[in-house]
Parts: C-alpha cells; structure tokens; sequence
C-alpha cells in the first residue's frame, strides 16, 4: 500500500525560485527520507529527519516534518538548472533492515 | 569512494526466461535492499538482507527469489519473466547494525526489459 504521497505529481518554476514539495504518509513512522532521481539513474540520498524533529536544514534544503498532520515538505532555496529530477520521499516504519517505502514523487523541471 | 555495484547496467529477456541480477554493496555495509521501479513508478520494496539473513519482504513475486553470499554480494533471481517485470531494478546498501535510521546508497539500477 502507499505509504508517502507526493504532491505536487510535476512542478516547473523558474530558475532562482524556491520549489516546494509536499508529502504525506498514514502509518507512524521512525523517520522520513527525502531522496533525488535523475531520469533513469539511482537515487541520492538528501536528507533524513527523525520523527522526534520539526525541521532540518542542509545547505539550499530545509525539510520540516508535521507528525500531527502525517506531512512532510522539502524546500529548495534558489532552485538551479541542477535540480531538475524526480524528489521521492520514503519512510520508515519498522525497526532493522525493514525496506523504505516510497512516495510516487514530484517531477521537478528547472527552467533556465 | 566505493559505490553500489550492480550488473548487468541493461538485460533484454523474452518471456518465461530466468534472469539473475548482481548487486555488490558498498564495503562494510551490512544490510542489502532490491527494489523494482516500472517507468513513471515510485520504487517498490522487494527484498532485504541484514547480515546475509533475509530481514524484511515486501511485494516480491513467488517467482523471484534473492540470496545474500558470503562476501555480501546479493542476487536477485527472476523466473518465468513476465511483460510487466519490466523495469528498473534497484539495489541499495546501508550500515544499520540492526538500528534503523540510516540513509541507503543506490547503485544505479540494471534496466531489465522483458519481450
């Protein structure tokens, strides 16, 4: 069953703008993931943040997660060229080696 | 720095073929994940290793099956290859000692097309 749900499905700003992606989920979690697809490469890892934390910053990155509300957003400050991708967010549930489970992801196009 | 390790990049099967794909995970990485991404998808959970024991399954189909070896290089072995197995297969490797937490590095995926 789907775990994460992305929204925006597709979003398109210009260069310099932020770019804002959203992602909800339905069972409580340990952690959230957010993580970058380039067309058909694998994902990068980009930031983790644990279900005890509100918010988190990495370079152009700031993720806040809303336990409450089941919600997750990623921010990406002064968006480049660069960032075109897929951002997937994943969760995880269990303990040990249990598998992430993905959101569908928002299809991010930079333009220059 | 050492990366996630699959092979092969592409594999072209006909259908009711087997096929076998290879994953070496980053070294000292002691936990193995297969996922399976179909064009347009978010990545579906298969399969984990911690350990070289199977940890976790998820919606694998009975007609795969994936093994850890003893130099924690992972398999994952599909039979009966269907049109719908199409996709991309991916392989990611984490330090987690049995804790969770922790990201997974990607390898970059062998692209398997069945026809």
């Amino acid at each position: 069953s789907q775990q994460g749900e992305e929204d925006p499905q597709a979003l398109s700003i210009q260069e310099g703008e932020n770019a804002t992606m959203n992602c909800s989920y339905k069972t409580s979690i340990n952690n959230l993931q957010w993580y970058r697809q380039n067309s058909g490469r694998g994902l990068v890892h980009l930031i983790l943040i644990r279900s005890n934390e509100r918010e988190k910053h990495s370079g152009r990155l700031r993720v806040t997660l809303d336990t409450s509300k089941k919600s997750s957003s990623l921010l990406i400050t002064a968006s480049r060229a660069a960032d075109t991708a897929s951002y997937f967010c994943a969760t995880e549930s269990g303990g040990g080696a249990d598998g992430l489970t993905f959101g569908k992801g928002t299809h991010l196009i930079i333009q220059p | 720095a050492a990366g996630v390790i699959q092979s092969p990049r592409h594999l072209i099967k006909e259908k009711r073929e087997t096929a076998t794909l290879k994953c070496y995970p980053i070294p000292r990485h002691d936990t193995v994940y297969w996922y399976q991404q179909g064009p347009g998808q978010d990545p579906q959970f298969l399969i984990s290793f911690y350990e070289k024991m199977q940890s976790d399954k998820g919606s694998i189909p009975d007609r795969f099956s994936a093994q850890q070896f003893s130099d924690y290089h992972s398999e994952l072995n599909m039979s009966s290859l269907e049109l719908g197995d199409s996709a991309l297969y991916f392989c990611a490797s984490s330090w987690r000692g049995g804790v969770s937490g922790e990201k997974l590095f990607f390898g970059s995926g062998t692209q398997l097309s069945v026809l």
